[in-house]
Parts: C-alpha cells; structure tokens; sequence
C-alpha cells in the first residue's frame, strides 16, 4: 500500500513569503504529525492531529506556523512571512492512534529553503 | 522535560562486523517506549526496533538487537553482521507516557554510520 508522501519534495522561497507545505498520510491512520529537522540535528516535534483537531500545537516556534487537518486526512503545513531560520526538512508521520505506542510512519519530507 | 543523548555523531564499521550505537535518556516516568529509527540519504525514517519499557527482555529484529538498561537510562543498539545498506543516520526516540494529549517522539542528534566494504 501507499506509504506517507509529502509535496513538494523541495521547496525554495524568499524571505518573506508565505509556504504551504502537503502531506497525505496512510489511508486509515487518525494521527498524523509534523515534525522539523534542521541540519545536523533529529527531528523536532511540531504539532499532531488526532482526526480533524489539533491535539497538542506545543512544538510550534510561533504564531507564523499553522497546520490544519479539515477532513481528517490531508494536513497542510502553513508558514506565513518566512525567515531564514525556518529552512529545514518538514518532516509528516502518521499512525494509527493517540495515544498508543504505535510506529509513526514517516515520509520523505519536504526540505524548504529561505533565501 | 524528558531528553535524548547520542553522544557519538560519527561511527565507522567494517562490512560483516559489529557495531554498537549510544543511547542515553532523562525522563522521571516509569512506563515508556524507546526506538530507533534508521534514515538514509532518502530522508525517509524507518523503524529499525522498539522496546517497552516494562519489558525486561531486550528486543532484537534479525541482525539488530538492543541493550536496555532501565536503571541507567541506556538505550544502545547493536547491529550484527553489518551490511553496506545498514550505512545512515541512525536515531534514538523516546515515546512519552500515553495520557492527555502526548504522543509525540523525542529524538537524540543522531549518529552517522558509515559501512566499510
């Protein structure tokens, strides 16, 4: 079956702008998170959904980032007014409940570059 | 808050050999899960092996085995027989006590493994 994909793949932008970066979990899965990974480091914890609700937003570094979930499925990444420090991999992972110890699937992330 | 520490950035290993990767943990929680997630140059994360914290028994999957020492909040990860394709980064994650709202991975800087033919 189809495992978690993420688009774009690569995505450069200017300073400034505003990104929206996708990511299509695997059919079934009620959890899905993001994830930040800058270079040289593990990823970090963003946010996560539990179905269409945010259930915890406390990995957000400020009021530029935003996720929505609408229908349960897809989940958009949004960064208003990029900087230069937000050019990491994004990285979206899915699974099958929260909470549970279930595998957080992953997929091949989105690397955004600010110029 | 709990923390994750891999303390070797860099290991190097001769093909068929055996290597051991670091991993120590912070936490005051007793129940937990710990992983470890393998990410080639792709990007994309892979489960490698999990542990339960409740769990005496190490857990092992093929060539890959763990050492979890609870008492001292160790974590390693031994790879037998190690393959050219076992080359990437490899990541420690600690799974949160299940309850409210938490249930995200905590992850260690990673180690990069490099496989000698």
């Amino acid at each position: 079956g189809a495992g978690v994909s993420q688009t774009p793949s690569n995505k450069v932008t200017e300073k400034g702008k505003y990104v929206e970066l996708r990511c299509d979990p695997i059919s079934g899965h009620t959890a899905l998170y993001w994830y930040r990974q800058s270079l040289g480091q593990g990823p970090e914890f963003l946010i996560y959904f539990q179905g269409t609700g945010a259930a915890d937003d406390s990995g957000l570094p400020n009021d530029r980032f935003f996720a929505v979930r609408p229908e349960g499925s897809v989940s958009t990444l949004k960064i208003q007014r990029t900087e230069r420090g937000d050019s990491a991999v994004y990285l979206c992972a899915s699974s099958l409940c929260v909470p549970c110890y279930n595998e957080q699937f992953f997929g091949p992330g989105t690397r955004l570059t600010v110029l | 808050a709990q923390t994750v520490t891999q303390s070797q950035p860099e290991m190097s290993v001769q093909e068929a050999e055996t290597v051991t990767l670091s991993c120590t943990y912070d936490t005051s929680e007793s129940d937990y899960y710990l992983f470890w997630y393998k990410q080639p140059p792709s990007r994309q994360m892979i489960l490698v092996i999990r542990q339960e914290a409740y769990k005496q028994q190490n857990a092992t999957e093929n060539r890959f085995s763990v050492n979890f020492q609870k008492a001292a909040k160790s974590f390693s990860l031994k790879i037998s027989d190690s393959q050219l394709g076992d080359a990437a980064m490899y990541f420690c994650a600690y799974h949160p006590v299940p309850g409210g709202s938490q249930g995200n991975l905590i992850f260690g800087k990673g180690t990069k493994l490099s496989v000698k033919p």
